[in-house]
Parts: C-alpha cells; structure tokens; sequence
C-alpha cells in the first residue's frame, strides 16, 4: 500500500517565490527521503532525513519531520525555473519490517512560472 | 563515478521481440533495482539484487527477466511485451539494500511496445 501521500498534486509558483510541499505517511518510519525528477529524466537524491531528526538544511531546500503527526515538509526557497520538476517523498520503515523497501509517495508536480 | 548508466535510453519494440535493458554503476553499491514508471505516476518497484542475488521480486511477469552478471551491471530481459509494459524504465543502485541510504537513479530507458 502506498506509504506516502503528497501534497498538493501540483503547484504554480511565481520565481522568486518559496515553494512548499507536504507529505503524509501512515505507519512508523525510520527515515524519510525527498526525490526531484525532471521531466521523462531519473529521480535524484535530495535529502534523507531519519526519525530522530526534526529539521535537516541543503543549500535553498529545507525538510522538517514531525513523527507525531507522521508528515514531512519539503520548503525550497528563492525559487528558480531550474526548480521546475515532480517531487517525491519515500519512507522506509526499517529494518525489522519484512517490507523492507523505500515506498514512494504519489509526487508533487512544481512549476515555477517566469 | 557517481552516476548509474542505463542503455539505450530510448527503445522501441514489437510485442515479438526479444530485448535488454542495461545499468552499470561503479560506486561500489551492493544493491540495484529496476523500477517501472508510467506517466504521472510514482516509481513502481520491480526487482531488488542485494550483493548479486535477486532479493526481492515484486510478482513482475516472466516476460520481464532481471539477470545481475556481476556487481556493477545489471540487465533486464525483455519477451513477448503488451503495449501496457510501455513505461520509463529506472535503474537505481544503494550502499546496501536497506533503505538507510538514498538511491541513485540512472535516467532510465523510454521504452515504447508496439
């Protein structure tokens, strides 16, 4: 079953602008991964965050986890075309789960408008 | 080396036809996968080689045949595909086949049965 849930499904945003995407999952976690895929390309590795950690910095991205309310945010500011892509949350649950696999949420489509 | 290469990057294919999907990565990951994405879609996991043996096999058709000659390649099989297998192929390797460690995602292969 799917363990993350995006949010919103797609999102205009002005250059310059932040953009914020939220993701929802339903059980425990371990850690928590953010992924950028530009259109028809690969995904790439953003940031991994575990679950002893709240909030975690990569140059203009900013993740933040709140295990209680099982969500995650994923803030990238001052905004560029660059920026323009889906992006996608995975959780995995850890080791002692025989699912024992990263689970992709359903993505959030960025656009950023010029 | 920091990438994952797959080859070809574009294919086309009679629902006759034999083919294979290649990915080679030289980071020294011990596991790869194969994905599967449709439009708009997440990722959908295939097969998962740890340390060269198929570990997990997620009920993908026989027509889909993942062979691991050695720890930097990895191949998928192709035969007697339907249209509906016309997806991007993602190749992705990790540092183990936990998920502890972000993936690394080759571009993927465009494949389009006719």
């Amino acid at each position: 079953s799917q363990q993350g849930e995006e949010d919103p499904q797609a999102l205009s945003i002005q250059e310059g602008e932040n953009a914020t995407m939220n993701c929802s999952y339903k059980t425990s976690i371990n850690n928590l991964q953010w992924y950028r895929q530009n259109s028809g390309r690969g995904l790439v590795h953003l940031i991994l965050i575990r679950s002893n950690e709240r909030e975690k910095h990569s140059g203009r991205l900013r993740v933040t986890l709140d295990t209680s309310k099982k969500s995650s945010s994923l803030l990238i500011t001052a905004s560029r075309a660059a920026d323009t892509a889906s992006y996608f949350c995975a959780t995995w649950r850890g080791p002692m789960n025989r699912d024992d696999k990263i689970i992709f949420g359903k993505g959030t489509r960025l656009h950023i408008l010029p | 080396d920091t990438e994952v290469t797959q080859t070809p990057k574009h294919l086309v294919m009679g629902m006759t036809n034999k083919k294979s999907l290649k990915c080679e990565q030289h980071m020294g990951h011990r596991a790869m996968y194969w994905y599967k994405q449709k439009a708009k879609k997440p990722p959908e996991l295939m097969f998962v080689y740890s340390y060269e043996k198929l570990s997990i096999n997620e009920s993908v058709p026989s027509r889909f045949s993942p062979e691991c000659p050695n720890s930097s390649l990895l191949n998928l099989h192709l035969h007697a595909l339907q249209p509906e297998d016309s997806a991007l192929y993602l190749c992705a390797s990790s540092r183990t086949d936990r998920g502890n460690y972000g993936y690394t995602f080759g571009s993927g292969t465009r494949l389009t049965v006719v």
